[in-house]
């Protein structure tokens, strides 16, 4: 069984500036690692996934990941945010070896202001 | 191409009723996931099919839960007796291929189902 923890339920931040979101997991199995993002009233895309090789992994609108396997965490980082950023992010693992079943974490909503 | 589909987008129910949510998976699709997300927390696995096989129904929270997809493609998810504890949103996803290992979910916009 696996597990996801994500550490802030909100982060607020002024548009321009960077951001983190942190998640870390628990797994007794080897997982692949994922985030999605959900705007408001539609369904989950996904921004980037850790599959093998490289731990730093670059997604879709500028956001980018590094996986940390001896701390278990997957932060999620883009260096500038903007207004359109605003939405949920959700941190996911699957195993390796099952049917591709999603576990997700609680989600971090981003709050960008002007 | 069309992406996933679920309908209602919306449904209000009475406590005590039943309700059908469709999903209507990308085309050629054979694993196919329903996920509940209830308000303010992740979305949360209820099942899973491979083809016209439910492999997986291990998340269905009661008995009052049951999925099916007959023919391979699109799916149901019936809710018997609805309770309050049920309103939530119900997302299906859909991917292309059966084998373990990587395939990636493509989600569509879920039914938010309210029970009064």
């Amino acid at each position: 069984a696996q597990s996801v923890t994500q550490l802030d339920s909100q982060v607020p931040v002024f548009e321009e500036a960077p951001v983190e979101l942190r998640c870390n997991y628990s797994s007794s199995v080897s997982v692949y690692l994922f985030w999605y993002v959900q705007y408001p009233n539609q369904g989950l895309q996904l921004l980037l996934k850790y599959l093998s090789g490289s731990t730093l992994v670059k997604g879709i609108n500028g956001f980018e990941a590094e996986f940390n396997k001896s701390q278990t965490s997957f932060h999620l980082r883009k260096p500038s945010v903007h207004i359109s950023d605003t939405a949920e992010y959700f941190c996911a693992v699957s195993d390796v070896a099952g049917y591709s079943t999603l576990t997700f974490g609680k989600g971090t909503m981003l709050l960008v202001s002007p | 191409g069309a992406g996933v589909s679920q309908s209602p987008r919306y449904k209000v129910a009475k406590r005590g009723q039943d309700v059908a949510l469709r999903c209507d998976p990308i085309s050629g699709h054979v694993s196919l996931f329903w996920y509940q997300q209830a308000l303010g927390q992740g979305p949360e696995f209820l099942t899973y099919f491979q083809n016209e096989a439910q492999l997986d129904k291990s998340g269905l929270p009661s008995d009052r839960f049951f999925a099916e997809r007959p023919e391979g493609s699109v799916s149901t998810l019936k809710i018997q007796r609805t309770q309050q504890e049920d309103s939530a949103v119900y997302l299906c996803a859909s991917s292309l291929a059966r084998a373990s290992g990587y395939n990636e979910q493509f989600f569509g916009p879920g039914t938010r189902l309210t029970v009064l």
